[in-house]
């Protein structure tokens, strides 16, 4: 079955220091990448997204994520975080096999960034 | 534009009983799914649907239920509660008949069992 590992639950950092989140997938074939974050108190929200072309994408808030098929990565990266960015990623993959409707979630990262 | 709006937010069951959960998608999404989210287990896919019609389903057993009407609400229902049922119920909702993956989540009901 297709999965998502983020190795990293707990991360903490002080304000503008460098971020990587690692985010790994098991599936050989076509997948689409997401990460989405969740801000204390709201709703899950889209921060980036691959489905093809160029393997760095940008997204909101000055994330990028790095698409590395070789290594089957999608890790997320931000070269200064702020406070605001405290909040849990959580990484995901859509497969052809189990039907593009169907994310499949990693366990999430929590981060806390301290001022 | 309004979100995707679920009701109701907070509810309060004793096992054995039953629950259903409604969902507003955004106006002129046709693709609603539903995601369980425990500390434990994460975000775990329950089923989706589109134009009236179950698309996927994910492993959970019988007592998980849904549909969609034709106005594109979605409603999930959980009969005979268990313990293990408590978690926060996420709907998102999508506008592409291919759906890429890419969500809008309501901010979920949170089913607590006693």
């Amino acid at each position: 079955a297709q999965s998502v590992s983020q190795h990293n639950h707990h991360v903490i950092l002080s304000e503008a220091a460098s971020l990587e989140l690692g985010c790994n997938y098991s599936y050989g074939g076509t997948v689409n990448l997401f990460w989405y974050v969740q801000y204390p108190g709201q709703h899950l929200q889209l921060l980036l997204k691959y489905f093809s072309g160029d393997p760095l994408v940008k997204g909101i808030k000055g994330f990028e994520a790095e698409f590395i098929k070789s290594k089957f990565s999608f890790n997320l990266r931000k070269p200064s975080v702020q406070w605001s960015d405290t909040a849990e990623y959580f990484c995901a993959v859509t497969t052809m096999n189990t039907g593009f409707q169907k994310l499949v979630f990693g366990t999430g990262t929590r981060l806390l960034v301290s001022p | 534009k309004a979100g995707v709006t679920q009701t109701p937010r907070y509810l309060i069951k004793t096992r054995g009983q039953q629950v259903t959960l409604s969902c507003s998608p955004i106006s002129g999404h046709r693709s609603v799914s539903w995601y369980q989210q425990t500390p434990g287990q994460g975000l775990q896919f329950l089923f989706e649907y589109f134009s009236e019609t179950q698309r996927n389903k994910g492993n959970f057993p019988g007592r998980f239920s849904g549909r969609q009407f034709s106005n594109s609400r979605s409603e999930m229902n959980v009969s005979t509660l268990e313990l293990g049922d408590s978690a926060l119920y996420l709907c998102a909702s999508s506008t592409s008949g291919a759906n890429t993956g890419e969500l809008f989540f309501g901010e979920g009901s949170r089913l607590t069992v006693l």
